[in-house]
């Protein structure tokens, strides 16, 4: 199973575009890339999935290289409210042994 | 829709004993899966049920067992409860096809304190 790498910690300032790039040089063939919003004592929140080039949705883009070693989860214009830890996930939703390894996440912070 | 919603809140258990927590997932969902998490930590896999069948296993002791009714809801069984099964179990439901998606939806979790 792939094994991601993140930043322990990020802080940034409301209003800024907030950008948190995962390592996952293991990635197989057939891996997605997710990303979850964890708030304290809550249950993670999916935010956006990719397998490869851009994503976009609502809330975030996620952006993959042609050779998916890694990802990077784009947060625009961030508010207090986005203050969480932010989990990138790797995983093949097909294969018999399906399940999501989380690793520590990216502890972001924002400023007023 | 209601999201995906677990059984109890909290709970205080005396080690040795048994746990059962309960999870309903998002109506429509076919797949549920189970994560402990311990304080200051990411998710740790436990299982994942799909139609009923176990699909996935994390490296959890035998004591940690689930099940999945034909409803969709699941079950997760600790037995012989140590004091560091004391963590926040959270359930996770998707469709878990290519063609309806494999995002995984949390619930809030069930806070577990063994004492």
């Amino acid at each position: 199973l792939a094994k991601t790498t993140q930043p322990i910690s990020m802080d940034s300032y409301e209003g800024q575009e907030v950008n948190i790039t995962c390592s996952h040089n293991n990635i197989a063939t057939n891996d997605y890339i997710t990303w979850y919003q964890q708030f304290p004592s809550q249950g993670p929140r999916f935010i956006i999935q990719g397998y490869k080039t851009k994503v976009t949705n609502e809330v975030a883009s996620l952006f993959i290289p042609a050779d998916r070693k890694s990802s990077t989860l784009s947060l625009p214009r961030v508010s207090l409210s986005d203050t969480a830890v932010y989990y990138c996930l790797v995983g093949d939703p097909n294969s018999g042994t399906y399940k999501y390894i989380f690793g520590t996440g990216t502890r972001l912070k924002v400023l007023a | 829709d209601a999201g995906v919603t677990q059984s109890p809140t909290h709970l205080i258990k005396t080690r040795g004993q048994q746990v059962t927590l309960r999870c309903s997932p998002i109506s429509g969902h076919k797949s549920v899966s189970w994560y402990q998490q311990v304080l200051g930590q990411g998710p740790q896999f436990i299982f994942q049920y799909y139609e009923k069948e176990e699909r996935g296993r994390g490296n959890f002791p035998d004591r940690f067992s689930a099940r999945q009714f034909p409803n969709y809801s699941s079950e997760l069984n600790v037995n012989a409860l140590l004091l560091g099964d004391s963590a926040l179990y959270l359930c996770a439901s998707s469709f878990g096809t290519r063609d309806r998606g494999y995002e995984q939806y949390f619930g809030p979790g069930t806070r577990l304190t063994v004492t």
